[in-house]
């Protein structure tokens, strides 16, 4: 079946560092591909997406590119803040499988000021 | 900006009550998920629903969950004789059609004792 795996976290960084998460996933097909956020007490956010290989997702200075030949869709961003703090999920769609998410364990990230 | 809410935030219960879980999804989705998050695990899909009854369901949706949108507005999700392992955080999610990305509420956690 579908799945997705996340780099082990969590991940504590220092202000305006540079930041990786990596994910990769297993599904059959051409699923579409997504990284949502968690902040403290709120619900999952869509954060970006990419529905196709070589696409590329951005929104609020991160980045991720569908690599369909590693798997992989790792989330980038090249000065972190702290209010970025917050936890980071990456799931998959299948195209069969209308809306429904498989998503990773997802990774708690810190950033200090 | 439109969004899913849950109440309560959090549900403690003793081991073989009933809990039901309340969402309010957006009003114009047709589309409702329920997913959850056992600590430390992954997100995991339960159940959709559409058009009064459950189009698809998981392998941990079994006889002790049912969902339900009993008037216009709410969805729930009833645990008819709660488990020790069913202490989780439960999120539920809309869409406005089975094929667009769905709408996080915050969450309830659920402490079953």
């Amino acid at each position: 079946g579908d799945s997705v795996t996340q780099m082990e976290g969590p991940v504590t960084l220092s202000e305006e560092a540079f930041l990786t998460i990596n994910c990769t996933y297993t599904a059959t097909g051409y699923p579409s591909l997504f990284w949502y956020v968690q902040y403290p007490g709120e619900g999952l956010q869509l954060l970006l997406k990419a529905t196709k290989a070589d696409d590329k997702g951005s929104n609020k200075g991160f980045e991720a590119t569908y690599r369909k030949e590693t798997t992989s869709f790792h989330l980038e961003k090249g000065s972190v803040q702290v209010s970025d703090s917050a936890v980071y999920f990456c799931a998959l769609s299948a195209k069969t499988s209308g809306s429904r998410l498989t998503f990773g364990e997802g990774t708690q990230l810190t950033v200090n000021p | 900006e439109p969004e899913v809410t849950q109440t309560p935030s959090h549900q403690v219960t003793q081991m073989g009550q009933e809990v039901i879980l309340r969402c309010v999804p957006i009003s114009n989705h047709l589309y409702f998920y329920w997913y959850r998050q056992i600590l430390g695990q992954k997100v995991e899909f339960l159940v959709s629903f559409y058009n009064n009854e459950i189009s698809e369901k998981s392998e941990i949706f079994d006889d002790q969950f049912s969902v339900e949108r009993p008037d216009g507005s709410n969805f729930t999700l009833k645990i008819r004789s709660t488990k020790l392992e069913d202490s989780a955080m439960y999120f539920c999610a809309s869409s406005e059609n089975g094929l667009g990305l769905p709408f996080f509420g915050p969450g309830t956690r659920l402490t079953v004792l």
